[in-house]
Parts: structure tokens; C-alpha cells; sequence
């Protein structure tokens, strides 16, 4: 069974810039997070879909961060503009009915410069 | 609210003794509980998971946990530890009323010395 996918795998951009990160999940998992995790920290949700409808995005920047997973399969999560502090490793996760468990992506490391 | 407490940012043992990560919780109603371990520049990846049953939850690579209800734990284990072993390691609940929403704890990095 192949894993959570998750492209680009590292990404260096300006602040004010814009960035995009892909993610595509665990074949047949409906439901899918993007995580924030900040050096020395815990993952933090930032949002929550099932199928393509948003569960939770109540930590979600709304100014500046937006996400989308609109067939209800792989999804993106952009952040437009970026500031310093959203330096981070995003994570995307899928949640496998079967097993009760999310299963992780490798993750995108942002550095905001 | 839930939330997840991990106390020791780190955790330092000797290979071939036994380890103990801690963590204690905090959600309404029944936990589903779970613990996953981080390598450098990797993504996280599940050790193992407490949903009803028995206390004691045994996992991948040797790791093993205690569900502790009364007070409100989830200690992770093992009997002897391997250099190897040295990572981060995350508690993380759930309710199970909680719609899939998980909440993790900080952290803490195991550094196991041969």
C-alpha cells in the first residue's frame, strides 16, 4: 500500500512570496489533515476535510492560508503572503477507517527568508 | 478540551536499559490514545495505539505502552533500549467522540548512548 504523498519536499521562498505544498493521501482514506510543526514543537491541525468538505479549520490562518481538496482525493494547501514565523514542516496526514489511524506524509519543510 | 502533556523535553538512557517516555491526557469522555516516532526530516510514523481492552499495548520495534485511566497515562516503554531507538517521540489523543480530530504533545527526544 503506498503512503501519503506530499511534494515538494523542502521549499525556500521570500516573505510577502507565495507557496503552494500537494498531498495526495492513502487510496480510499476520506479524510485528510495538513498539520503545522514548528521546530522543537508538536503537530499543530491547521485543517480537517472529509471527502472534500472541510471538518475543522478553526487554527487555520484564514488571512493568509487556504486549502482546497476539491475531488475529494488529493488536495493543496497555499499560504499567500508568507511571513517569517510561518517557517515550518507541513504535514499531511490520512485516516484509515479500518486500521483507526493516521498515517503521515514525509512533510514539506518551509523556510521563509 | 483535550490535550496532551509530554513533561520531559528529553529523555537520556544507556543501550540495553530499559526507557520510559511519558505522557499524560486530558479529554472528555473514553481516549483513544497513540504514540508516533520521528526521524530527522521524516514524516511522522505510528508506534502503536490504546482503544479499549487491555492496558498494556504492544507496538512495533520492541515498543510497548500502559494505559493508566485512574491517572490519566499513556506511558510508552521498553525493555532495552538500542541506539537506534533515538528520536522524537509524540503522544497524541483523540476522543472518541472527537470526530477524528487529534491533539499532540510537544514532544520529546529519546537520545539512547552506547
Amino acid at each position: 500500500e503506498a503512503g501519503v504523498a506530499q511534494s515538494p519536499r523542502y521549499k525556500i521562498i521570500e516573505k510577502r512570496q507565495s507557496v503552494a505544498f500537494w498531498c495526495n493521501p492513502i487510496s480510499g482514506h476520506a479524510t485528510l489533515y495538513w498539520y503545522q510543526q514548528i521546530l522543537g514543537q508538536g503537530p499543530k491541525l491547521l485543517i480537517q476535510f472529509q471527502n472534500n468538505g472541510v471538518v475543522d479549520d478553526s487554527q487555520l490562518p484564514k488571512d493568509r492560508f487556504s486549502a482546497e481538496r476539491l475531488k475529494g482525493v488529493d488536495s493543496t494547501l497555499k499560504i499567500q503572503p508568507a511571513k517569517l514565523e510561518d517557517s515550518a514542516v507541513y504535514l499531511c496526514a490520512s485516516f484509515g477507517r479500518v486500521t483507526d489511524t493516521q498515517y503521515f506524509g514525509p512533510g514539506t519543510r518551509l523556510t521563509v527568508l | 478540551a483535550q490535550s496532551v502533556a509530554q513533561p520531559e523535553d528529553q529523555v537520556n538512557v544507556a543501550e540495553g536499559n530499559p526507557l520510559t517516555v511519558k505522557c499524560t491526557y486530558s479529554v472528555s469522555g473514553n481516549p483513544y490514545l497513540f504514540w508516533y516516532v520521528q526521524y530527522p526530516n521524516r514524516g511522522l510514523q505510528f508506534l502503536l495505539k490504546y482503544i479499549t481492552g487491555d492496558n498494556l499495548v504492544k507496538g512495533s520495534y520492541g515498543f510497548e505502552a500502559e494505559f493508566n485511566k485512574s491517572q490519566t497515562s499513556f506511558h510508552l516503554k521498553k525493555p532495552s533500549a538500542l541506539v537506534s531507538d533515538s528520536a522524537l517521540y509524540f503522544c497524541a489523543v483523540r476522543a472518541q467522540n472527537g470526530g477524528f480530530k487529534t491533539i499532540f504533545g510537544a514532544g520529546t527526544r529519546l537520545f539512547v548512548k552506547a
